[in-house]
């Protein structure tokens, strides 16, 4: 059984960088979820998708932001010009959208510092 | 922005003891989970309950909703060291918007 997978798992930055994660799903999931969080915080939504559609975007996601899924498949978010209060964990999630089910399965994140 | 609070923000016990952990919510919900988290590393679900229910038990876990206060406990009873992650609430409004609450970290001694 193939969980969520993201890469990196670790990613040191400069300022004014670009950076872009990815996430795999569990690949019968039609619905892939990213969420920031930040130390000693519960996780905040970012987007999530439904197949290649974003169906909704926080206001935490600025015009640095940007987010995608290809053919449905995995995800990439994508930072530009990376600043400092960016650095947080970065998780992605997915689930079969059925009736009546809402289980997230979540990846192990992938750290970003930005120095 | 976080939905509501874990209470306490800490909580150390021995194992075999019981860890009562407690979450408030703002708004209104349709349903509200409970996930897992251990240190450093992704969230494992771990119950839902409908806001149409009141009690829900899973294993060790007992999770219990109070609308009317906008409230959530989550039980393990009997604990072990492996229980020790921090616990966050998480609520949705029929959409797949997860809010999290701010967690609480569980810590259980051998």
């Amino acid at each position: 059984d193939t969980g969520v997978s993201q890469n990196p798992r670790h990613k040191i930055t400069k300022r004014g960088q670009n950076v872009t994660f990815r996430c795999d799903p569990i690949s019968e999931h039609n619905r892939l979820y990213w969420y920031r969080q930040t130390l000693g915080q519960g996780p905040e939504f970012l987007t999530y998708f439904q197949n290649e559609a974003q169906l909704e975007k926080s206001r935490l996601l600025s015009d640095r932001f940007s987010a995608e899924r290809p053919k449905g498949s995995f995800s990439t978010l994508e930072i530009q010009r990376t600043e400092q209060g960016d650095s947080a964990m970065y998780l992605c999630a997915s689930s079969l959208r059925s009736a009546g089910a809402y289980e997230q399965y979540f990846g192990p994140g992938t750290r970003l510092t930005v120095t | 922005s976080q939905q509501g609070e874990e209470d306490p923000q800490a909580l150390s016990i021995q194992e075999g003891e019981n860890a009562t952990m407690n979450c408030s919510y703002k708004t209104s919900i349709n349903n509200l989970q409970w996930y897992r988290q251990n240190s450093g590393r992704g969230l494992v679900h771990l119950i839902l309950i409908r806001s149409n229910e009141r009690e829900k038990h899973s294993g060790r876990l007992r999770v219990t909703l109070d609308t009317s206060k906008k409230s959530s406990s989550l039980l393990i009873t009997a604990s072990r060291a492996a229980d020790t992650a921090s616990y966050f609430c998480a609520t949705d409004w029929y959409t797949d918007k997860l809010i999290f609450g701010t967690g609480t970290r569980l810590q259980v001694f051998p």
